[in-house]
């Protein structure tokens, strides 16, 4: 039974280019969330999806960032126009309709921004 | 309101001691209380989980104490070894809608040989 997957591991972006970040949840998982950790910190909360609905999205950037999680394939977050600002982790956690809130993380995307 | 604040920021332990780490909460609608660990380039890993309806969970040789009248909530490590050093993060949540998680800022810990 797979885990969260997530790519790609690492990627290098220059400052402007948009960057584009997935993620297949875990099998029998219908709820993704995105979370943001910067070296040295907690991971900070983004945005909650289910199927082709955003939740939660009290977490995001109003701006450059938005997430999609559509009926069929992975989870999608994308930022645009990056800054030097954006290099940090970026993990997906996906649970099980009936355990919300009991999520398993994926490995990561460590985006840098030169 | 919104913040959990975990203590300490660094931890050293002997191999055989017992590690504790400490998180305290503000939102008394937070019901889910949940301990992940996380080594160097790897994502979170779910540890141990408890809510409010118990004082205290156990899983082999980690152990959750809850304290719902202080809105505390700490984790024991017995026996500690070497393999445990990883940074530890506590968390808090809420069922329904909400899902997300409001993370602690993380314990490093190391165990000494």
């Amino acid at each position: 039974n797979a885990g969260v997957m997530q790519n790609p591991r690492h990627l290098v972006r220059r400052r402007g280019q948009e960057a584009r970040l997935r993620c297949s949840p875990m099998k029998g998982h219908s709820h993704v969330y995105w979370y943001r950790q910067l070296p040295e910190e907690g991971l900070k909360f983004m945005v909650y999806l289910q199927k082709e609905n955003i939740i939660d999205e009290s977490g995001m950037p109003k701006e450059r960032f938005s997430a999609e999680f559509p009926k069929e394939g992975p989870s999608i977050l994308r930022i645009q126009q990056v800054v030097r600002g954006d290099s940090a982790a970026y993990f997906c956690a996906s649970s099980s309709r009936d355990r919300v809130g009991e999520a398993f993380f994926g490995q990561g995307t460590r985006l840098t921004v030169v | 309101q919104q913040q959990v604040k975990q203590s300490p920021q660094s931890l050293i332990v002997q191999k055989g001691g017992i590690s504790i780490i400490n998180c305290a909460y503000e939102n008394t609608a937070f019901d889910y209380f949940p301990w992940y660990q996380q080594f160097p380039g790897k994502g979170p890993a779910l540890l141990i989980a408890i809510r409010p309806d118990v004082s205290e969970k156990k899983e082999g040789r980690f152990t959750i104490s809850f304290n719902k009248s202080a809105k505390q909530f700490s984790l024991h490590i017995m026996d500690s070894q070497p393999g445990d050093s990883a940074t530890y993060f506590c968390a808090a949540g809420s069922g329904g809608s909400q899902g997300n998680l409001i993370f602690g800022k993380g314990t490093k810990l190391s165990v000494k040989p």
